[in-house]
């Protein structure tokens, strides 16, 4: 079956610091990834619609400065979380949708982000 | 606007006893719903979907869902609870945007399997 990866499955990182997480489709091509975002016992919030060769689009609310979308190929979206402060810490989850099937999104197991 | 309300936040059952979480929808337009799983340390898995063909939908593990548009429903069910079906579940509506295929999650029912 599809299968989306995530990397690094876990990060700590220091205030003010840049993290990168990268989410990669491994046996399907995904012209359009989505990066979501999951507080502790809390549904998912999807952030930005990732296009390949295109700008990111973000939802109401979300920074696109403050998380830097990159999708640069058929198979990687990257988020780039900068200048990182605690309130960033949270469980950040992308998904891919197969570009031969688009009815489906298929999630990647999530990035445990925790920023002191 | 399309959403979903998931009606209870934590579901117990006996192992071995049947399994219903339910979900209620809001949508003007026949929406898309699914349903997905959440185990821990594990990636959201697909469990079903339904696009506006058969009003009952079967997924995998036993589970299936059906469609009920005069109570705007989407219940999910299980005959026979198995230790390893606790999860957390999440009843999901598409939204219908230019962006297309966006995704709007219902709060998620914890499921508890009990021996």
């Amino acid at each position: 079956g599809a299968v989306v990866s995530q990397h690094p499955s876990r990060v700590i990182c220091k205030s003010g610091t840049s993290v990168k997480i990268e989410c990669r489709s491994l046996d399907f091509q995904a012209t359009t990834m989505f990066w979501y975002r999951q507080f502790p016992k809390q549904s998912l919030m999807l952030m930005a619609t990732s296009n390949e060769g295109s700008k990111a689009t973000y939802e109401q609310g979300v920074e696109k400065d403050k998380f830097l979308i990159n999708h640069a190929s058929l198979t990687l979206s990257t988020l780039t979380v900068t200048s990182a402060h605690p309130e960033d810490s949270s469980f950040y989850i992308c998904s891919a949708r197969d570009r031969g099937n688009t009815d489906t999104q298929y999630f990647g197991p999530g990035t445990r982000l925790t920023v002191l | 606007a399309q959403s979903v309300t998931q009606l209870d936040s934590h579901v117990s059952v006996s192992e071995g006893t049947p399994v219903l979480l339910r979900c209620n929808y809001s949508s003007s337009y026949s929406p898309s719903l699914f349903w997905y799983v959440q185990h821990p340390n594990k990636g959201l898995q697909l469990l079903l979907k339904y696009t506006s063909a058969a009003t009952l939908v079967k997924g995998i593990n036993g589970f299936e869902a059906e469609f009920k548009k005069s109570e705007t429903s989407f219940h999910l069910t299980k005959p026979s609870a198995h230790m390893s079906d606790a999860a957390e579940y999440f009843c999901v509506v598409r939204r219908l945007t230019g962006g297309g295929n966006k995704l709007t999650f219902g709060t998620g029912t914890q499921l508890k399997v009990e021996l």
